[in-house]
């Protein structure tokens, strides 16, 4: 079965530059999340988007943005980069119109290294 | 202000032994629960989802409980094994005052398991 993809899987930057993670949700699922996963913490909620709106936001720093665009397919820009960014970025994606219990899928992460 | 609890921070068990990991949470208005496990420094693997509306799931050895009312949820594991060794995170979905759910989950802390030969 068809999994959540996430590109690049590893990225390493540096202070003050940019970076873009890229996320592939599950075919026919309309709703995705960022979640931010520090070394030793639990994974934070950044924003969701549900339909290619933004449906909901947590904890994104303001040099985030996202979207998700036509196909699906979201985006996590990155700028002015900390070394606190260092963190596993994961993408889930679901299907909030559909009558199975809910359920969220993870995808394998992307590990962002800021030196 | 919806918080996920875990409880213990880590876990040390004989191979072989059956186990209890616990999950609190502090607002009974959730829409379901998940238990996922992680492997050190990798993506997270959905274990059990809860609706709301259950009381447990179970599959193979995992068995889930929810109780909404004390906010607690109990994952056990049977007859652990060393491949079980991992961390174990809990997440809620919380709803909002309309009683829908925007989906977002809320982890635990997570509970590092480690079984021994």
């Amino acid at each position: 079965a068809a999994g959540v993809i996430q590109s690049p899987r590893h990225l390493i930057k540096e202070k003050r530059e940019t970076a873009t993670l890229k996320c592939y949700p599950i075919p026919r699922h309309d709703t995705v999340y960022w979640y931010q996963q520090g070394p030793g913490q639990d994974p934070q909620f950044l924003i969701s988007f549900y339909e290619k709106m933004q449906s909901d936001k947590g904890s994104i720093p303001d040099r985030f943005s996202a979207q998700q665009f036509s196909d699906y397919h979201s985006e996590l820009n990155m700028s002015s980069l900390e070394l606190g960014d260092s963190a596993l970025y994961f993408c889930a994606s679901g299907r909030i119109r559909t009558p199975l219990p809910y359920e969220q899928y993870f995808g394998p992460g992307t590990r962002l290294t800021v030196t | 202000k919806q918080e996920v609890t875990q409880i213990p921070a880590a876990l040390s068990v004989p191979e072989g032994e059956n186990l209890v990991l616990n999950c609190s949470f502090t607002d009974s208005a959730i829409y379901n629960l998940q238990w996922f496990r992680q492997d050190p420094g990798k993506g997270l693997t959905s274990l059990l989802l809860i609706q709301s509306s259950q009381r447990e799931q179970t599959s193979g050895r995992l068995n889930a409980s929810l109780d909404k009312s004390s906010g607690r949820s109990t994952l056990y594991i049977a007859a652990s094994q060393p491949g079980d060794s991992a961390t174990y995170l809990c997440a809620v979905r919380f709803t909002n005052a309309g009683g829908t759910s925007y989906g977002k989950l809320t982890f635990g802390q997570g509970t590092i398991l480690t079984v021994h030969p």
